[in-house]
């Protein structure tokens, strides 16, 4: 049983349009982290959020944390190929341990 | 600096034999952690450390023993492989166990015969 599930699990998209990836659970995080990782290679971090409500921005990417923290959303406006990669959420829970998502397989088509 | 490193690279064990993967830091992080990725599943904690000489269990640590004897390095064991540990297993470390990043190795991609 996953602790964290992602949808949509695949997504396949023509560059330029928008698109959502949400990250729910049951549990309550002290904070969750969304990594991105190409084939071949670990994940890297994209953003830590911590505050229930709080809204991060990275360039055309947005990211939410609930206001129970225990959901999170990743938007990405206009993408571009270079956006394609697997998206992770990671929740950290009873401090110390990090539980991933399955993640979000985006594929961005030129 | 190298970031976080991980040997080796690819391995392919029979069943019933063990191995142990080495993953070293320079970055004088004080949490180190063992993860698999299997297709689907996103990745799994096998076990994790805070601090050298001291670990614990994650969510899947059955099959896996580790060791932190020095800060800058975090191995996993796997004494009698299965091939149910057919997988790609991750190390990271980080400076501390929830607002900063974890940095990841390059990955060990391990197939039981």
């Amino acid at each position: 049983t996953q602790l964290l599930e992602q949808s949509p699990q695949f997504l396949s998209i023509q560059e330029g349009e928008n698109l959502t990836v949400y990250c729910n659970s049951s549990s309550v995080f002290s904070s969750l982290q969304w990594y991105r990782q190409e084939p071949g290679e670990g994940p890297v971090l994209l953003v830590t959020v911590v505050t229930g409500g709080e809204v991060k921005k990275l360039k055309r990417l947005t990211f939410q944390f609930g206001d129970a923290r225990k959901d999170s959303s990743l938007h990405i406006t206009a993408a571009q190929p270079g956006d394609t990669g697997l998206y992770l959420c990671a929740g950290v829970y009873n401090f110390n341990k990090f539980y991933f998502g399955s993640g979000t397989k985006l594929n961005v088509k030129p | 600096n190298a970031g976080v490193t991980q040997t080796p690279k690819f391995r392919v064990l029979k069943t019933g034999q063990s191995m142990t993967l080495l993953c070293a830091q320079d970055m004088n992080h004080e949490y180190m952690y063992w993860y698999r990725q299997d297709p689907g599943m996103g990745l799994r904690l096998i076990h994790y450390s805070v601090g050298e000489g001291t670990t614990a269990k994650g969510e899947v640590p059955d099959g896996y023993n580790v060791s932190r004897l020095k800060k800058q390095n975090f191995l996993l064991g796997l004494e009698s492989a299965a091939p149910s540990q057919t997988s790609v297993y991750f190390c990271a470390s980080s400076y501390d166990g929830q607002l900063y990043e974890q940095y990841f190795g390059p990955g060990t991609r391990l197939t039981v015969t």
